[in-house]
């Protein structure tokens, strides 16, 4: 079985520009969990979804960050527009209920210029 | 606010040798406890699990224990290899507030030859 996808990998972009972030969770998870986490800390958790709904969105930086799932299954985190702090690593996670175990995705690593 | 602080922040050891990672933890009133690891570049891998009815789990050469009431818990390794070597982070779930994991920094763990 697949696990967590996320895409892309890496991305690079300038201070100011628009980025993406899309994730497919494990089949019949219904929590999905983006995480950021920058370098040498443990991740952050940024929003949690419990199906389509947005149960837990307090860390999120509303005034350029917001996210989506919209059917439920996949997700995507955008940043509009990106600061240099916003360089960090970007995962995503799910589990079928929202008390189990986490399955976590590679990762995006993203570098502001 | 729960923090989770893990200690050593690095360790060394030789292949063969067994060891200790350690963890502790702010507020007692936890849901669950989460050793996983870490390699470079990548997403995270759980690795056991333990509720927090539960006193220790094992899974091969890994058990981790739970002291809720102290706040601590630790990942002993047995037989360490170099295979072994990643980042083993912590984490423990509050479902008060809503069901957030809380991470610690991890401990960089590197088994030698």
């Amino acid at each position: 079985e697949a696990g967590v996808v996320q895409s892309p990998r890496y991305k690079i972009i300038e201070k100011k520009q628009p980025v993406a972030f899309w994730c497919n969770p494990i089949s019949g998870h219904n929590t999905l969990y983006w995480y950021l986490q920058n370098l040498g800390q443990g991740p952050e958790l940024l929003i949690r979804y419990e199906n389509e709904e947005a149960v837990d969105d307090s860390q999120l930086p509303k005034d350029r960050f917001s996210a989506e799932r919209l059917k439920g299954v996949d997700s995507t985190l955008k940043i509009q527009p990106a600061e240099l702090g916003d360089s960090a690593v970007y995962l995503c996670a799910s589990s079928q209920g929202p008390a189990d175990t986490q399955y976590f995705g590679p990762g995006t690593r993203l570098t502001v210029l | 606010k729960q923090e989770v602080t893990q200690i050593p922040a690095a360790l060394s050891v030789p292949e063969g040798e067994n060891l200790v990672l350690n963890c502790s933890f702010t507020d007692s009133a936890i849901y669950n406890l989460q050793w996983f690891r870490q390699d470079p570049g990548k997403g995270l891998t759980s690795l056991l699990l333990i509720q927090s009815s539960q006193r220790e789990q094992t899974s091969g050469r890994l058990n981790a224990s739970l002291d809720k009431s102290s706040g601590r818990s630790t990942l002993y390794i047995a037989a360490s290899q170099p295979g072994d070597s990643a980042t083993y982070l912590c984490a423990v779930l509050v479902t008060g507030g809503g069901n957030k994991l809380t991470f610690g920094t991890g401990t960089q763990l590197k088994v030698e030859l």
